[in-house]
């Protein structure tokens, strides 16, 4: 079975300090994708990332960066010197290559960054 | 527009309302979604189309019911709801054809709908 857990439900910062959202992930399956989405109040939520099972290269885009180890089954999402825009909910999903429902997402972790 | 769409953003109905939410991607993919979002609770795959046939369909009660008349729109016919049914109703669309669901998937900006 497939199962996304998001331990941290709520998280609070203060401007420019750096967090990390935790994602771990279960999967029997070698082929699969992880996602990260940003949910803001207004419901839409925003493709971050997409990675693929074999590729392990950690990602850097601006302030955010993801560091993926299939050692430990996590794909962890940093950002840099938060920013009040960055208050959202984080959801990290898990895709898998086989039919019927393949798409997985965590229950979403609640960033609050303080001004 | 550009993106994925939906009407309207905010919904109130009775019990024994009919009503119905509509989504429209200009993406131009081929596969489109309804997600259901409660409280507290991971997101809820509802229904899958890919090429305007419905590949999917997770034990929705029959008070929910989908129509893609082509791939470009997708609506979500109600009746009869429930108050347990008020959530937010996310649609997406994704490239693939073919059903495959690791493709991206691109979100609209969801309709909170109340029942009372």
């Amino acid at each position: 079975a497939q199962k996304v857990t998001q331990a941290q439900t709520e998280i609070s910062v203060v401007e420019k300090e750096d967090v990390t959202l935790d994602c771990v992930y279960e999967t029997r399956d070698t082929t699969y994708y992880l996602f990260w989405y940003k949910q803001p109040p207004s419901g839409e939520l925003v493709f971050l990332i997409r990675r693929n099972s074999f590729d392990e290269q950690n990602e850097i885009s601006g302030r955010y960066s993801w560091n993926f180890q299939k050692s430990t089954s996590s794909f962890n999402f940093t950002i840099t010197a938060s920013q009040v825009v960055d208050s959202a909910v984080y959801f990290c999903a898990l895709s898998v290559y086989i039919t019927g429902n393949q798409f997985y997402f965590g229950t979403g972790t609640s960033l609050t960054v303080i001004p | 527009e550009t993106g994925v769409t939906q009407t309207p953003r905010h919904l109130v109905m009775g019990m024994t309302n009919k009503k119905s939410l509509k989504c429209e991607q200009h993406l131009g993919h081929n596969a489109m979604y309804w997600y259901k979002q409660s409280a507290k609770k991971p997101l809820e795959l509802m229904f899958v189309y890919s090429l305007e046939e419905r590949v999917e369909n997770n034990s929705v009660p029959s008070r929910f019911s989908p129509e893609c008349p082509n791939s470009s729109h997708l609506f979500l016919h109600l009746h009869t709801l429930q108050p347990e049914d008020s959530a937010l109703y996310l649609c997406a669309s994704s490239q693939g054809s073919s059903g495959d669901r690791t493709d991206t998937q691109y979100f609209g900006p969801g309709t909170r709908l109340t029942v009372l």
